[in-house]
């Protein structure tokens, strides 16, 4: 069946460093791509999402890029802060179908 | 006050018992999901409703019930509760299609 996936469970950074959560689709039918945070006792919390007719799409501090090609989706998120510290889902959608989830990874920022 | 409130957040209970769990709006959003996390699994769908007359399941409906009374309400029962059933609940919100999902903060629900 179609996945989405993420290559690492758990990230760790510096603070001020760069993060780049990297996710990988199957689906070559998905159209709608969302990156969600969530932090401990709280919703996931939607960050930033991209449409397959684009590569990159950028927010505040966080930059998503799509590479259809090899069906990879990652997150960017510029100089770390203690408050990025949470589990990141990407999530992957076709077209008037429901929103696939990946497990999730943890990313972890050290003072 | 948050787009997204679920009740309760949480709730301890016994096997066989029967639950609900609710959800409201503030968002004017058509969709409405309810999901349940499990640690290492994800979020995984139960219901959706995309309008007040709609009701879809999703992969995981097997000892769930939904009821859309409103736009801004949509609850989540649970018949006849089991342990294997103890998760995180979570409703979530939606416009149009491919527009994001908003999500509650969630239900913790254990059943012992």
């Amino acid at each position: 069946g179609e996945s989405v996936g993420l290559h690492l469970p758990t990230l760790s950074v510096q603070e001020g460093d760069n993060s780049i959560i990297n996710c990988a689709y199957s689906n070559s039918a998905s159209d709608y791509f969302i990156w969600y945070k969530q932090e401990s006792g709280k919703g996931p919390q939607f960050i930033i999402d991209i449409r397959s007719n684009m590569d990159k799409r950028q927010g505040q501090r966080v930059t998503v890029l799509l590479n259809k090609t090899v069906k990879h989706l990652s997150l960017q998120i510029a100089a770390t802060q203690p408050g990025d510290s949470a589990v990141y889902f990407c999530a992957e959608k076709v077209a008037n179908s429901k929103l696939t989830f990946g497990k999730g990874i943890t990313l972890s920022v050290r003072p | 006050d948050a787009d997204v409130t679920q009740t309760p957040r949480n709730r301890i209970t016994k096997t066989g018992k029967r639950i609900m769990l609710e959800c409201s709006q503030t968002k004017g959003h058509d969709r409405m999901y309810w999901y349940r996390q499990d640690p290492g699994l994800g979020l995984r769908l139960i219901y959706y409703s995309f309008d007040v007359k709609d009701i879809n399941k999703g992969e995981i409906s097997d000892g769930y019930s939904v009821s859309r009374q409103a736009q801004a309400k949509f609850s989540l029962s649970l018949e006849s509760a089991i342990p294997n059933q103890t998760a995180l609940y979570f409703c979530a919100t939606s416009d149009l299609d491919n527009q994001p999902q908003h999500f509650g903060d969630g239900t913790r629900l254990s059943i012992l």
